[in-house]
């Protein structure tokens, strides 16, 4: 089955500069990516996906990119602030937006961003 | 985007009672629904998927006589822990993936805790 790994485990960088987490996964027919966004005690939220026909994907602050070839894809926060403080989660998933594929999480990257 | 409810919030149960947690889609029809567990600052590790009147899938270590999961409707999932024990406290939350986007859209999660 797909697994998903995840790096850094922590990470923690200065108010208004970059943070970068990398993930790898395992199932070359994964084709789905999303990103989610867990604060403490809440449920994960999306903040930006991307499927395998795309290269990169850029939403305000966050981008994201894929290479399908190395089965790697990262997510970029620019200008952190505070609130962007939590845990993220990459994920892989296979099939075409179909509502029953499975989606499998990575180990999650806890970020703190330091005023 | 859609909504997942889950209720209880939160549970506390004596050693070897059973608890019943549910799962409800709110404003669309969930064919499909999965059940996570999460210990604390770790992942979302994927127990079963819950399919509508069918059966549900369990992934490899998770013992389904243990996780009971009934999926009666196209709205409502629901995940019973039997003669629960210590070692099953933890969060477990629900999702759905959206028919069009394949987004997964999670519940609130329940925090189960047996004394």
């Amino acid at each position: 089955g797909e697994n998903v790994e995840q790096h850094p485990s922590t990470l923690s960088v200065q108010e208004g500069d970059s943070a970068v987490i990398k993930c790898t996964y395992s199932d070359s027919a994964s084709n789905y990516f999303p990103w989610y966004k867990q604060e403490l005690g809440k449920r994960p939220q999306l903040i930006i996906d991307i499927r395998s026909n795309v290269g990169e994907k850029k939403d305000q602050r966050i981008a994201v990119t894929l290479n399908k070839t190395a089965k790697h894809f990262s997510l970029h926060i620019t200008e952190t602030q505070p609130e962007d403080s939590a845990v993220y989660f990459c994920a892989a998933s296979k099939g075409r937006k179909t509502s029953y594929d499975k989606v499998i999480f990575g180990p999650g990257t806890s970020l703190s961003v330091i005023p | 985007g859609a909504v997942v409810s889950q209720h209880p919030s939160r549970v506390i149960c004596k050693s070897g009672t059973s608890v019943k947690i549910e799962c409800r889609s709110l404003d669309f029809q969930a064919t499909t629904m999965f059940w996570y567990r999460q210990f604390p600052k770790q992942s979302l590790m994927l127990m079963a998927t819950s399919n509508e009147g069918s059966k549900a899938t369990y992934e490899q270590g998770v013992e389904k006589d243990k996780f009971l999961i009934n999926h009666a409707s196209l709205t409502l999932s629901t995940l019973t822990v039997t003669s629960a024990h210590p070692e099953d406290s933890s969060f477990y939350i629900c999702s759905a993936r959206g028919r069009s986007s394949g987004e997964l859209f999670f519940g609130e999660g329940s925090r189960l805790t047996v004394l």
